[in-house]
């Protein structure tokens, strides 16, 4: 089986601090993705990564960034945590020419 | 703007009723189509997909029905089980494969014993 195993289910950090979210997964998938879901919005795309050291942007990239130095790790980093970042965050992963992601269990992050 | 949206959030069912999920799509350049089911605190797992040129996928108790001329996916879940109450996030692609799935809000759908 799959596994995308997310570091920290949750965290509490204060506004300004820099937050790293750990992302890795066990497949050898070339694709990874950060999401965050909030209620009444879904799941939108913060930013993926197709390859070792590329990223893209998705659709709410501002106030965030990503890093993948290896192929199985991508992190989320929020370099001042804002309140409105309080969130769920989700790491997927994906090989190459599915449609199917492969979600982590999520990392509930509030910012007081 | 939302291009995937469900516009229940919730629906409550019987056990052994079918349970019918709706989810409308604005893009018509959309050809690939999937469910996911999501527990409380864990991550959403696939359930079922669908690709354009299908308008039926049926996989056990889930099928899903696509009307492209209506841009109009559904998911129906029968016999519905108490064990399947969970949300329920459609989402849609631009092609298969493509690494930007827009999802649906969710709908929670509850299972009565």
């Amino acid at each position: 089986d799959v596994k995308v195993t997310q570091s920290s289910r949750y965290l509490v950090k204060r506004t300004g601090e820099k937050v790293f979210l750990e992302c890795v997964q066990d497949m050898d998938h070339e694709n990874m993705f950060w999401y965050r879901q909030d209620p009444g919005l879904g799941l939108r795309l913060i930013y993926f990564s197709y390859d070792v050291k590329m990223k893209e942007k998705g659709d709410i990239p501002e106030g965030y960034s990503v890093s993948r130095e290896k192929k199985e790790r991508f992190s989320l980093i929020l370099e001042s945590a804002s309140t409105n970042q309080t969130s769920m965050y989700l790491c997927a992963s994906r090989a190459g020419g599915s449609g199917e992601l492969f979600f982590g269990e999520g990392s509930r992050l509030t910012v007081l | 703007d939302q291009q995937v949206k469900q516009n229940s959030p919730s629906l409550s069912v019987q056990e052994g009723r079918i349970s019918i999920l709706n989810c409308d799509y604005t893009n018509s350049m959309f050809d690939y189509f999937l469910w996911y089911k999501k527990y409380p605190a864990e991550g959403p797992t696939f359930l079922i997909s669908i690709s354009s040129i299908k308008d039926k996928n049926e996989d056990g108790r889930f099928t899903v029905f696509l009307n492209k001329s209506a841009k109009h996916l559904s998911l129906h879940i029968v016999p519905s089980q108490p064990g399947d109450s969970a949300v329920y996030f459609c989402a849609a692609s631009a092609q298969t494969g493509a690494n930007n799935l827009f999802f649906g809000t969710g709908t929670r759908l509850t299972v009565i014993p």
